[in-house]
């Protein structure tokens, strides 16, 4: 199966915080994503990429910066972390566009306090 | 505005029982819907995708697709307590780079 590894899987930092949210993926997946999942929301999605050095604003970017360094690694940034932003983060990847099977990371819990 | 509405938000069905859940998008460029189950405290993981008019069917599971009213539904027959979860139907359309997500059905079957 599919393997996406997220680090940390939780995180604490406090309000104005820098944090870094890392994904891995060893799938060769083209698309990769950053989506947030609050209760009554679903998921969101953040940003997603097609590519290293390609970034694409999802419907939620406000406060939130990524970065697609390589094929495998996607990298969340909040750089002033507010207490609005504590959610369950979820990195996933697919081959191609969402007419594909998406494949989820076991997410990372940030609360910011 | 969400591309995609689910309903009902929640819902209790006995062990054996048939659960049914609804998913509609509003927009008429979607072309395909995926559902997907989501464990306490796990991931979110594919549980059955349908792309064309009708009825598809896996094990105790049958999703239905109606294009026209874009609407599809997943019916769980023999409900187990182990389908207890969150179900997200998502949504793709051929203008769109990638899936859109509704809001989920939180699905519990009690023993």
């Amino acid at each position: 199966e599919a393997a996406v590894t997220q680090s940390p899987r939780n995180k604490v930092t406090v309000t104005g915080g820098n944090v870094t949210l890392s994904c891995r993926q060893t799938n060769s997946h083209n698309y990769m994503y950053w989506y947030r999942q609050d209760t009554g929301h679903g998921l969101r999605l953040i940003h997603y990429s097609y590519g290293a050095g390609n970034l694409q604003i999802g419907d939620v970017p406000d406060g939130y910066k990524a970065t697609r360094t390589t094929q495998e690694d996607f990298f969340l940034l909040l750089e002033l972390a507010s207490p609005s932003q504590t959610s369950l983060y979820f990195c996933a990847s697919s081959s191609d566009r969402g007419d594909t099977e998406v494949f989820f990371g076991k997410g990372t819990r940030l609360t910011v306090v | 505005q969400q591309k995609v509405q689910q309903s009902p938000e929640s819902l209790i069905v006995p062990e054996g029982g048939m659960a049914s859940l609804n998913c509609t998008s509003s927009d008429r460029n979607v072309d395909y819907f995926w559902w997907y189950r989501q464990h306490s405290g796990k991931s979110p993981k594919m549980l059955m995708s349908i792309f064309s008019n009708g009825e598809k069917e896996e094990g105790r599971f049958t999703v239905h697709l109606n294009k026209a009213s874009l609407h599809t539904s997943l019916h769980i027959r023999d409900s187990q307590p182990s389908d207890s979860a969150l179900y997200l139907c998502a949504a793709f359309g051929s203008n769109y780079n990638v899936l859109y997500f509704g809001s989920g059905t939180k699905l519990t079957v009690e023993p």
